[in-house]
């Protein structure tokens, strides 16, 4: 079985410029995470999508960035204009997403590292 | 106030000793779910153990065992036997809730290294 596959792996870009990056979840997984992961720190949940519906975006800096999943499938995260603080690793998690008790685990793909100048 | 703590931000142990990793942890809900995650210095996080807040049993998986004491809110992971292949970042990690909807929160992990 695959597993959750991310593009790009490394990102190098000057602050307000803009990026993506892309996720592809294990198939048949419904619920898919973007993590952001900051040096020497533990992975912070940025969006949690749940099919093509958005679950949980609390700490989505909303101003800069977006993210979609427009077919319930892979999804795409965007930072615009990026700053000098968003450099870190954004890791995309996936997990089957049944409605039962949270015992669901998420796996991980290997996360792409952004580094903006 | 952070709802993952590990105070422990780095630890070391000699190979095929025993270790535990600190975990505390802080909810108001009922119904939530502990993870243990390693991560390599290659970046991918892999999924060690899981234990649920209604669990009478603390869980087990191969050479990890997780030390659940729920009164005191904490879920402190044992490897026992180390391997040098052990060395690598560990996060403890709560999803809150019944569901599988339920927000996920991470400490900032703890730095293992496994001496020959």
């Amino acid at each position: 079985e695959a597993g959750v596959a991310q593009s790009p792996r490394y990102k190098i870009i000057e602050k307000r410029q803009s990026v993506a990056f892309w996720c592809n979840p294990i198939s048949g997984h419904a619920t898919l995470y973007w993590y952001q992961q900051i040096l020497g720190q533990g992975p912070k949940l940025l969006i949690q999508f749940q099919n093509n519906g958005v679950v949980d975006d609390s700490q989505l800096p909303k101003d800069r960035f977006s993210a979609e999943r427009l077919k319930g499938v892979d999804s795409t995260l965007k930072i615009q204009p990026a700053k000098l603080e968003d450099s870190a690793v954004y890791l995309c998690a996936s997990s089957l997403g049944g409605l039962g008790f949270s015992t669901e685990t998420q796996y991980f793909g290997p996360g792409t590292r952004l580094l903006v100048l | 106030a952070q709802k993952i703590t590990q105070t422990q931000p780095g630890m070391f142990v000699q190979e095929k000793e025993a270790v535990t990793l600190d975990c505390t942890y802080d909810t108001s809900d009922p119904s939530y779910g502990l993870f243990w995650y390693k991560q390599p210095s290659s970046g991918e996080m892999i999924f060690l153990i899981y234990q649920g807040s209604y669990d009478q049993q603390n869980a087990t998986e191969g050479r990890y065992s997780l030390n659940f004491q729920k009164a005191r809110k904490s879920a402190n992971l044992v490897i026992s036997a180390s391997q040098l292949g052990d060395s690598a970042m560990y996060f403890c990690a709560m999803r809150e809730g019944r569901t599988n909807a339920g927000k996920s929160t991470f400490g900032d992990g703890t730095t293992l290294t496994v001496k020959p």
